[in-house]
């Protein structure tokens, strides 16, 4: 079974400053781990992948992710916000070959000027 | 063609329309997604195609018919729907549903019923 927790449902820091979004799961096996960006009625956009390479993934626009299997964690950073990150963050395990991904409630990121 | 092209970009219907939202993808993906986003809420799992056959029905009601032509087509077919459907609704597609390379998703259709 899987499953993911987004440790904060809202995070609001000021522009230039750095951002981080927590993300935890659990996996029965050896999972991917995803972030998607959502901007409002928007459809999702892939940030960033772990899919057993390298334990830190980067990804676009800057974000970076690092997979620590020992805190069972994949946190999403980035060194300085712009007000275009402003969206909706979701983070994605998938240990199931059969298609079905579960998805974190989101984190809403709020850029302030 | 890196693209998942959702049409109609907004959709009202009323309660005893039929109506059908469409999906198209040219990237040689053999997986394809419905997905239902509700407002502040994750995308929840509807339906999954795996080389156009469907794979996954996550107990979705009948009035939701899916579709899947050919490799690049998928379709979702709307019929006597409730106020309650009212939605993004999202199509996404993947190499495989094996594939460790994410998903790429289209923008929506934004269905309101009336």
């Amino acid at each position: 079974a899987q499953s993911v927790t987004q440790l904060d449902s809202h995070v609001s820091v000021s522009e230039g400053t750095p951002v981080l979004l927590r993300c935890n799961y659990s996996s029965s096996y050896s999972p991917s781990l995803f972030w998607y960006v959502q901007h409002p009625n928007k459809g999702l956009q892939l940030l960033l992948k772990y899919t057993s390479a390298a334990t830190l993934v980067k990804g676009i626009n800057g974000f970076e992710a690092e997979f620590k299997k020992s805190e069972t964690s994949f946190h999403l950073t980035k060194p300085s916000a712009h007000m275009s990150d402003a969206a909706e963050y979701f983070c994605v395990v998938s240990d199931n070959p059969a298609g079905k991904s579960t998805f974190g409630d989101g984190t809403t990121l709020t850029v302030k000027p | 063609d890196t693209e998942v092209t959702q049409t109609p970009k907004h959709l009202v219907m009323g309660m005893t329309n039929k109506k059908s939202l469409k999906c198209e993808q040219h990237m040689g993906h053999r997986a394809m997604y419905w997905y239902k986003q509700k407002a502040k809420k994750p995308p929840e799992l509807m339906f999954v195609y795996s080389y156009e056959k469907l794979s996954i029905n996550e107990s979705v009601p009948s009035r939701f018919s899916p579709e899947c032509p050919n490799s690049s087509l998928l379709n979702l077919h709307l019929h006597a729907l409730q106020p309650e459907d009212s939605a993004l609704y999202l199509c996404a597609s993947s190499q495989a549903t094996r594939d460790s390379g994410g998903y790429t998703f289209g923008s929506g259709t934004r269905l309101t019923v009336v």
